[in-house]
């Protein structure tokens, strides 16, 4: 597609509840990020995933988060028994180099709420 | 992660005047600087990836340059108008991880 595509816009979810975040990244980008964004923080890396290679976890900040990328192209990121905490909002962003030489291109957000 | 740092957090501005504001990042292992503007109910858009020190580079009104050798960078806004009133955040790279650490960010109000 033209953009970064990210669904849904909006969710509002009961605590304890699992989530899917999906994110459809710009056609050709090798290299795929999530960020997220809680209230008054900025932008906290989450997970990073480059072509073939391992995916950089190191940002996740519980096992309750987990994420995939299915055939280098849409990317899931789940989180399991969500908590108020997880109330943030979600940026994919993809890119056509590993280094990100020409920007970053991000998504326009999930926006989480954990009631 | 990265420690990136902006200052200030905010800052209003007369339509018409020029601004700047500040960027500071780790200068080891330094592999490129990022700048984004992020409007209201939009996605970060990249406004220049920088990776030489010394680098200058400019859109429009705005533009930045960059200190790898003391971690630093400045955004220079001249005549700004009310369409600028963005957050901007600038975000660091190290040579053996490529993935971005992002500052606090910066937002600027431009009072007509």
């Amino acid at each position: 597609g033209a953009g970064v595509s990210q669904s849904p816009s909006n969710k509002v979810t009961e605590k304890g509840k699992d989530v899917e975040l999906r994110c459809d990244p710009i056609s050709g980008h090798t290299a795929l990020y999530w960020y997220r964004q809680s209230l008054g923080q900025g932008l906290e890396f989450l997970i990073y995933f480059q072509g073939n290679s391992a995916p950089d976890k190191s940002g996740l900040p519980s096992d309750r988060f987990s994420a995939e990328r299915t055939g280098g192209s849409v990317s899931t990121l789940t989180i399991q028994r969500t908590q108020q905490e997880d109330s943030a909002v979600y940026l994919c962003a993809s890119s056509l180099t590993q280094g990100g030489w020409e920007g970053y291109t991000f998504g326009s957000g999930t926006r989480l709420t954990v009631v | 992660i990265l420690n990136v740092e902006q200052s200030p957090q905010s800052l209003h501005v007369q339509e018409g005047d020029s601004t700047n504001f500040t960027c500071s990042f780790p200068s080891s292992n330094f592999y490129a600087l990022h700048w984004y503007r992020w409007e209201t109910a939009k996605s970060p858009e990249a406004l220049f990836v920088m990776t030489l020190n010394g680098d200058e580079k400019k859109k429009g009104r705005i533009s930045a340059t960059l200190n790898t050798k003391e971690g630093y960078s400045y955004l220079y806004i001249k005549g700004s108008q009310p369409e600028d009133s963005a957050t901007y955040l600038c975000a660091s790279s190290r040579s053996n991880d490529y993935k971005l650490s992002f500052g606090a960010g910066t937002t600027v109000t431009v009072r007509a």
